[in-house]
């Protein structure tokens, strides 16, 4: 069945500190490829997604590009900032969304 | 726009006691999602209705979880008798009528942390 392996965490950064959050999948098929953030005390909510392979999602200084040669989807961002802090979440969606576990991030200031 | 609501919030039992939780999805949303977080993991998709009818539950536990959707709107999901293992947070999320380009965008309430003694 289809998969999502995200790094473990927490990943703990300095504010401006470049962050990269590994994510590959397995799944069969063309899935659809997202980022979910869950802040402190609040839903998961859609960070980026990315439909089909070599699209890069972005949002808010966040970026992942659909590489489907390396079945991945790595978020990225080039400065962090405290009010990052939160869990976040890949998943895929073929005809659910399955999610990975999540990786903390805390910004330090 | 109103987002997911949920409730309760928090919500502690003993074992083999029951429980549910209610959720109201966005208003126009066609297609509402159960999720259950156990710590440590990501949300699994427990059932999905699309207006009053169930789309996929297998993943529900049938024997122990039922879940209703009456009228296309507000759902509820039921355990009845609560086993320790059920511990988690239950999410609830709705999304646009399926096939609309939106396939996975979905919008989440704040959950309801269930802990079972």
């Amino acid at each position: 069945g289809n998969s999502v392996t995200q790094m473990e965490g927490p990943v703990t950064l300095s504010e401006e500190a470049f962050l990269t959050i590994n994510c590959t999948y397995t799944a069969t098929g063309y899935p659809s490829l997202f980022w979910y953030v869950q802040y402190p005390g609040e839903g998961l909510q859609l960070l980026l997604k990315a439909t089909k392979a070599d699209d890069k999602g972005s949002n808010k200084g966040f970026e992942a590009t659909y590489r489907k040669e390396t079945t991945s989807f790595h978020l990225e961002k080039g400065s962090v900032q405290v009010s990052d802090s939160a869990v976040y979440f890949c998943a895929l969606y073929g005809n659910k969304l399955v999610f990975g576990a999540g990786t903390i991030l805390r910004v330090k200031s | 726009e109103a987002g997911v609501a949920q409730s309760p919030r928090y919500k502690i039992i003993e074992k083999r006691q029951s429980v549910a939780f209610w959720c109201n999805p966005i208003s126009g949303h066609a297609t509402l999602y159960w999720y259950q977080q156990i710590l440590g993991q990501g949300p699994k998709l427990l059932i999905q209705f699309q207006n009053n009818g169930v789309v996929d539950d297998s993943q529900l536990p049938k024997d122990r979880f039922s879940a209703e959707r009456l009228k296309g709107v507000d759902s509820t999901l039921k355990i009845q008798p609560a086993k320790l293992e059920d511990s988690a947070v239950y999410l609830c999320a709705s999304s646009p009528l399926e096939g609309q380009g939106l396939s996975g965008t979905q919008y989440f309430g704040p959950g309801t942390r269930l802990l079972v003694l």
